[in-house]
């Protein structure tokens, strides 16, 4: 299974809502990624876990949450959103950390598409 | 602090012909990884090819290859017969380190156009 997925595929919500998005993988890939990318632009890293432990924060707005319950799951719980945090938003993995390394490729998820009215 | 260049905001090319998309990056790193990802309008970023920084030879992968030329900071994608299914955004991207764990940086995107 060289597969990432992500549910749901499109979310709409409000900004007073509470929601999450899930991403798994059964690669036993012991990094996982959460990316946000606007239209027409790259992605923008957002969190980094390792062997389970958030090792990277890009400064995210605490509306944003995510959750890394066991080495296969992803979580990013999602509360009081913005207008502006409409994106797409992609979940990633890769074998472990050291990206410099061959074979540490991240593999995508195929994203959920996220509207905050 | 690692930084990758794309100038090729959009190419287009004939079907069957080859293609280059030009990538350069700049980073103080000694070990480091380069990538190419192809992100075609559904959404999902696909990898395409790896460069390990102390690799000699160009990656290849099927009709995909990488022009890496380290003096030079470049990492250029070759296609070869462009099929119209390769019309898509293609990302370069080079690995960094930051609080012990590394990240991807990409670079602006080129979007490719393959005309019939």
């Amino acid at each position: 299974d060289t597969e990432v997925t992500q549910t749901p595929k499109h979310l709409v919500m409000g900004m007073t809502n509470k929601k999450s998005l899930k991403c798994e993988q059964h690669m036993g890939h012991r990094a996982m990624y959460w990316y946000k990318q606007k239209a027409k632009k790259p992605p923008e890293l957002m969190f980094v876990y390792s062997y389970e432990k958030l090792s990277i924060n890009e400064s995210v707005p605490s509306r944003f949450s995510p959750e890394c319950p066991n080495s296969s799951l992803l979580n990013l719980h999602l509360h009081a959103l913005q207008p502006e945090d409409s994106a797409l938003y992609l979940c990633a993995s890769s074998q472990d950390h050291i990206l410099a390394f061959p074979y540490n490729e991240q593999f995508f998820g195929p994203g959920t598409r996220l509207t905050v009215l | 602090a690692q930084k990758i260049t794309q100038t090729q905001p959009g190419m287009f090319v004939q079907e069957k012909e080859a293609v280059t998309l030009d990538c350069t990056y700049d980073t103080s790193d000694q070990s480091y990884g380069l990538f190419w990802y192809k992100q075609p309008s559904s959404g999902e970023m696909i990898f395409l090819i790896y460069q390990g920084s102390y690799d000699e030879q160009n990656a290849t992968e099927g009709r995909y290859s990488l022009n890496f030329q380290k003096a030079r900071k470049s990492a250029n994608l070759v296609i070869s017969a462009s099929q119209l299914g390769d019309s898509a955004m293609y990302f370069c991207a080079m690995s960094g380190t930051q609080g012990g764990s590394e990240k991807l940086v990409f670079g602006k995107g080129t979007k490719l156009t393959v005309n019939p």
